[in-house]
């Protein structure tokens, strides 16, 4: 079965880095498209950025996030990881690692269990 | 790239058909028939409803219905039942590769 294990929780310094992984497993981890979304508490969904698992590994970021932040993989570990720089209050979150459907154009059909992460000093 | 602009909240009876606007500009909704809707319960990870505009995954019920006019998306869910009562999130290509979600709507029966 598709499964997607994230990373632990995360308390983290304003200023500090965050990455986080995801390991993917149950399908053909190249075959499939991956995305980061968060979730900051009460608040709604926002797409942070893509990668192809498989090819060269190509990434799309929203525009918000340009400069500071980057979506890697590793298909020996199928694997995916986002890192976050420069962190504020504001990045405080659920963050989710997702698997594009095979239809894809962000059919989202499997999250991992998401990922807390807290910046505060 | 701004969020889609959904209503916060829509309510309706049980029974009732209820339908959930998702606007957005040229160049995204109305740019792209990559409209893909998504609900959430509380604490929950969201689950696909509705993607490419009108397409419904397997095991998602007839009763939720996807289409899209100009710069506007539209999910309609008939039969509104008790268990309908969520949090739905559209989002939308926006080019390039990247996507952006909307506000969300609370949707109370």
């Amino acid at each position: 079965q598709v499964q997607l294990v994230q990373s632990g929780a995360e308390v983290k310094n304003p200023g500090a880095s965050v990455k986080l992984s995801c390991k993917a497993s149950g399908y053909i981890f190249t075959n499939h498209y991956m995305h980061w979304v968060r979730q900051a508490p009460g608040q709604g969904l926002e797409w942070m950025g893509v990668i192809n698992s498989g090819g060269r590994g190509n990434t799309a970021y929203a525009q918000r996030f340009q400069g500071r932040f980057t979506m890697t993989r590793d298909m020996s570990a199928t694997t995916v990881y986002m890192e976050l720089t420069s962190l504020t209050s504001e990045d405080t979150a659920v963050y989710y690692c997702t698997r594009d459907s095979p239809s894809g154009w962000m059919a989202v059909d499997y999250w991992g269990q998401g990922t807390l992460v807290t910046v505060s000093s | 790239q701004s969020a889609l602009t959904q209503p916060a909240s829509v309510s309706g009876s049980p029974g009732q058909s209820i339908a959930i606007s998702c606007t957005g500009t040229s160049s995204d909704v109305g740019g792209y028939n990559y409209v893909s809707w998504y609900q959430q319960y509380p604490g929950k990870a969201p689950k696909l409803i509705i993607f490419h505009v009108n397409q419904r995954p397997s095991g998602v019920s007839d009763r939720f219905s996807g289409s899209k006019s100009g710069n506007t998306a539209s999910l309609t869910i008939s039969g509104l039942q008790a268990g309908d009562e969520a949090e739905y999130y559209c989002t939308s290509h926006t080019g390039g590769g990247a996507y952006v979600f909307g506000t969300g709507t609370k949707v109370t029966v």
